[in-house]
C-alpha cells in the first residue's frame, strides 16, 4: 500500500528556509492519476493547505504562503518537497505530505506528519 | 477563494448519540466536499469525498449530505473510537483546497 514519509530539520531558526522532503513509496509519484500536497497545522490549530504539484512540475499555492513557498519533485527519487523561506515563530506546525486523488478530489493517505518548530 | 465553515466548533455527546455536524461553502461547491477524522496525535484520515461517498473501510455509522454551499457529517450511533476532531475541506477548486476549522468531538 502507499505510504508517504516526511523528512527534515525540526528546527529551523527565524529568517530562514524551512526544507522537507516527501518520500512516497509502494506507488509511482508519476501517475497521471494523483497530485500530492503539503497541509500542515500549528499547535492546537486547524489544517492549513501549503500547496500542490503535479508529477509534471506543476504547482498550485496558497495564496496567503506563495510568495514564500516553492514546492518541487524529483520523480527519480519518488519524492516531492518543501521549501518555505523567511519562516518566523508562526510556521511553527506539524507538517503533512498527502496524496490528493484527482478522482476523489481528495487528500489519501497523509503521511504521519513531523513538527518543525522556528526558534532561534 | 472559497472558505469553509463548520459548526458547532466543539461538541459534546455520549455513546450511542447520534451526531450532526455541519460545513458551510462560501460560494456553491456543487458536491466537491470531503469529511476528514483527527484523532489527538495522528495525521487526518479520509471519511466521506464528494459530499456523500462513503470512504473504503469506514464504518456505515458515518454518512454524509448536501450539495451547493450547506453539508452534513452524521455519525448515526456514536461509539467509543469516534471521539475526535473533524474537518471538511471542499475540492471545486483541486488542486488548490481549502479546510474548515475543525469540530472537536468530545464524550459528555
Amino acid at each position: 500500500q502507499l505510504q508517504l514519509q516526511e523528512s527534515g530539520p525540526g528546527l529551523v531558526k527565524p529568517s530562514e528556509t524551512l526544507s522537507l522532503t516527501c518520500t512516497v513509496s509502494g506507488g509511482s509519484i508519476s501517475s497521471s492519476s494523483y497530485y500530492w500536497g503539503w497541509i500542515r497545522q500549528p499547535p492546537g490549530k486547524g489544517l492549513e493547505w501549503i500547496g500542490s504539484i503535479y508529477y509534471s512540475g506543476s504547482t498550485y499555492y496558497n495564496p496567503s504562503l506563495k510568495s514564500r513557498v516553492t514546492i518541487s519533485v524529483d520523480t527519480s527519487k519518488n519524492q516531492f518537497s518543501l521549501k518555505l523561506s523567511s519562516v518566523t515563530a508562526a510556521d511553527t506546525a506539524v507538517y503533512y505530505c498527502a496524496r490528493l486523488v484527482i478522482l476523489a478530489a481528495a487528500f489519501d493517505p497523509w503521511g504521519q506528519g513531523t513538527l518543525v518548530t522556528v526558534s532561534s | 477563494d472559497i472558505q469553509m465553515t463548520q459548526s458547532p466548533s466543539s461538541l459534546s455527546a455520549s455513546v450511542g448519540d447520534r451526531v450532526t455536524i455541519t460545513c458551510r461553502a462560501s460560494q456553491s461547491i456543487s458536491s466537491y466536499l470531503n469529511w476528514y477524522q483527527q484523532k489527538p496525535g495522528k495525521a487526518p484520515k479520509l471519511l466521506i469525498y464528494a459530499a456523500s461517498s462513503l470512504q473504503s473501510g469506514v464504518p456505515s455509522r458515518f454518512s454524509g449530505s448536501g450539495s451547493g454551499t450547506d453539508f452534513t457529517l452524521t455519525i448515526s450511533s456514536l461509539q467509543p473510537e469516534d471521539f475526535a476532531t473533524y474537518y471538511c475541506q471542499q475540492s471545486y477548486s483541486t488542486p488548490r483546497v481549502t479546510f474548515g476549522q475543525g469540530t472537536r468531538l468530545e464524550i459528555k
